[in-house]
């Protein structure tokens, strides 16, 4: 099993709709999650962190299930700017070492 | 203030070539990272620096890939012998410190291509 696995998409949505990717991990030690955004041929950025109890940021919710183990990131109304790569990001236990997902592609078109 | 600088920012090479990739992490930033990132594709890891421990090296993807980090400053990633599959952008980041949820922050790679 990958230490991270993302559906590639790539999503292709209207402006306006609501969309949700999905992220699971494999290792059950982890404890930071994030959400980074990477436009076509730039470096990624974070987008948001993954806090336990779940957190929003505007129009963007992220969630955590260590249950599962996997976090999601919701996006709501979405914008033409939101097309980008969203990838997913777990450190690997109690230290800074960090995995990240290959990455699930969004368009949001007119 | 400044970022994560990398250079250069392209380098076009030939098959069976050396080539130094530089990085200059965010001062004070104790951890660095490097990855691969293929066309369409998403991030590899590749190695990871924190401070002055032994770096983590599980990623790299043959004995032709070696990096170096002096203290915590500028990390140096050689491949040696390149082929036409190392092409790819090279990406490296930097954090604040060892704690997990400090945030990477990433400079804006070198794309090498291989000839």
């Amino acid at each position: 099993r990958k230490e991270v696995e993302q559906d590639p998409g790539p999503f292709n949505v209207p402006e306006g709709a609501t969309v949700a990717f999905n992220c699971t991990y494999s290792n059950s030690a982890s404890q930071s999650f994030f959400w980074y955004r990477q436009d076509c041929r730039k470096e990624p950025k974070l987008l948001m962190s993954v806090y336990s109890s779940g957190n929003e940021d505007g129009r963007f919710t992220a969630q955590l299930n260590r249950a599962s183990q996997y976090i999601s990131l919701l996006i709501r109304d979405s914008k033409l700017s939101d097309s980008a790569t969203y990838l997913c990001v777990v450190n690997m236990g109690n230290n800074n070492d960090m995995r990240f997902g290959a990455g699930t592609r969004l368009t949001v078109k007119p | 203030g400044a970022g994560v600088s990398q250079s250069p920012s392209n380098k076009v090479t030939e098959k069976g070539k050396d080539v130094e990739l530089r990085c200059d992490p965010i001062s004070g930033h104790t951890a660095l990272y490097w990855y691969r990132q293929r066309l369409g594709q998403g991030l590899e890891f590749l190695i990871y620096f924190q401070g002055n421990s032994a770096p983590d090296k599980s990623g790299l993807p043959s004995d032709r890939f070696s990096a170096e980090r002096t203290g915590e400053s500028v990390s140096t990633l050689t491949i040696q012998r390149t082929q036409q599959e190392d092409s790819a952008v090279y990406l490296c980041a930097s954090s604040l410190s060892v704690r997990h949820t400090d945030t990477q922050y990433f400079g804006p790679g070198t794309r090498l291509t291989v000839l």
